[in-house]
């Protein structure tokens, strides 16, 4: 069964210091990884898209890695404004590429 | 560029009735999905519209459930008759991309209260 497993299920940063979240996924074949952020009352917002292992995107203080089971959201020096859940998301293989399994998500709170 | 726009933003009805959830994709956009986030849980995919063909309604619930997408432009979400788990939020994405596997745009969701 595909499966998309997030930790730490929250994770509380003092402004500047640096962590990573992971994203662990269970998929029979991956059709790519999306990571979205999602503040309170609203929709999640698209952060990246990685498709193959070893694959890395940057916006920001945040960089994006995928290897063949998980995928890592690194987040260097935070800010206050960083704080949201950042969910984690994988096309199901048995339906159509826009059918998305996502992860519980990170909730994650930076304090100046 | 307008987002995707979803109405209403609340909805509180009793069990039993009926209840109709608007979703207007990025203009363009071909693909049209549904998700729902119930408390606690993760956001599962309820269906998937590439204009108005059901391309993917594998996460339908139940026939209690019917979403359209008449025209190939707005999508409406109907649940008839709603029950207490149907409780939670509800999103509405918009991709550009034939496949879907691109990115999706969300909405802000409409938050519907079962009592």
């Amino acid at each position: 069964e595909d499966q998309v497993t997030q930790s730490p299920e929250a994770l509380r940063l003092q402004e500047g210091e640096s962590s990573s979240l992971n994203c662990s996924y269970t998929v029979s074949g991956l059709r790519g990884l999306f990571w979205y952020r999602q503040d309170p009352g609203k929709g999640p917002e698209f952060l990246f898209t990685l498709y193959s292992a070893g694959e890395e995107k940057e916006k920001e203080r945040l960089k994006a890695t995928l290897t063949k089971k998980e995928s890592f959201l690194h987040i260097t020096a935070p800010k206050p404004e960083d704080s949201a859940t950042y969910l984690c998301a994988v096309p199901s293989y048995g339906g159509s590429q826009g059918n998305l399994i996502f992860g519980k998500g990170t909730k994650l709170s930076v304090k100046p | 560029e307008a987002g995707v726009t979803q109405f209403p933003s609340h909805s509180v009805i009793e069990k039993g009735q009926t209840v109709t959830l608007r979703c207007d994709p990025i203009s363009g956009h071909d693909n049209l999905y549904w998700y729902r986030r119930v408390m606690g849980k993760e956001i599962k995919f309820l269906l998937h519209f590439v204009k108005e063909s059901k391309q993917d309604e594998s996460g339908m619930p139940n026939n209690r459930f019917l979403a359209e997408r008449t025209g190939g432009t707005y999508s409406t979400l109907k649940v008839q008759p709603a029950e207490l788990e149907d409780s939670g939020v509800y999103f509405c994405a918009s991709s550009q991309d034939r496949q879907g596997a691109r990115e999706q745009y969300f909405g802000p969701g409409t938050r519907l209260t079962v009592t």
